[in-house]
């Protein structure tokens, strides 16, 4: 049961572009949500979260919007730019799970920008 | 800053062995949590380790299992390897209490033939 599910496997943007990356998720439990990328041969790298009692997150070009009601979470990259290109993760933690961190991880994107 | 290392890098295995993973915390934290993925899949959580007791447990059968040691490194075991055990194997540290992001390693590469 794929509580996270990332529908699109890749991506391809224009360099410049928006880059929008979706995710959905099926547990009313989670509470907090967290957008990782990751580049071949190393581990995710965190980029960004969103509580939920907030509808979006701003940091510099990357920004993540959250809809409780839609279970429904996107990552906007603007402009995106070629070291952009990596496979991004979205993933889940839970109320029951304060001070004990599980995430749930989607099952990732592969983002290409194209120069 | 010191981030998380793992040891080693990549390890082939027979079926039916044991092996023991490591994994160094970022300075600073005392939580440690391993995660399993499989080729083509997010990473699936096994267990946490917070101030050297399990803190939570995935969905994985007891021949996996792990030890926190009061410098916060890590190890994960799996006895009685099978083939599906084949996988990248992340180890990611963080700082509770608190709702802190967790930092990665570079994995380690687990074939099982």
């Amino acid at each position: 049961d794929q509580q996270v599910k990332q529908n699109s496997p890749s991506l391809s943007v224009q360099e410049g572009r928006i880059s929008i990356l979706n995710c959905d998720y099926t547990n009313s439990m989670f509470d907090y949500f967290l957008w990782y990328k990751k580049y071949p041969a190393e581990g995710p790298t965190f980029l960004i979260s969103i509580s939920s009692i907030k509808d979006k997150n701003e940091d510099g070009r990357f920004t993540v919007f959250l809809n409780k009601s839609a279970k429904h979470l996107s990552l906007h990259i603007v402009p995106s730019q070629p070291g952009d290109s990596a496979v991004y993760f979205c993933a889940a933690d839970e109320i029951s799970n304060f001070g004990n961190e599980k995430l749930t991880f989607g099952t990732g994107t592969r983002l290409t920008i194209i120069p | 800053e010191t981030g998380v290392t793992q040891s080693p890098t990549h390890l082939i295995k027979t079926r039916g062995q044991q092996v023991t993973l490591r994994c160094s915390s970022q300075s600073g934290h005392n939580t440690v949590s391993w995660y399993q993925q499989a080729l083509g899949q997010g990473p699936q959580f096994i267990f946490q380790y917070y101030r050297e007791e399990e803190n939570g447990r995935g969905n994985f059968p007891p021949r996996f299992s792990g030890l926190q040691f009061p410098n916060y490194s890590s190890e994960l075991n799996v006895n009685a390897l099978e083939l599906d055990d084949s996988a990248l194997y992340l180890c990611a540290s963080s700082q509770l209490p608190g709702r802190g992001e967790q930092y990665f390693g570079p994995g380690t590469r687990l074939t099982v033939t």
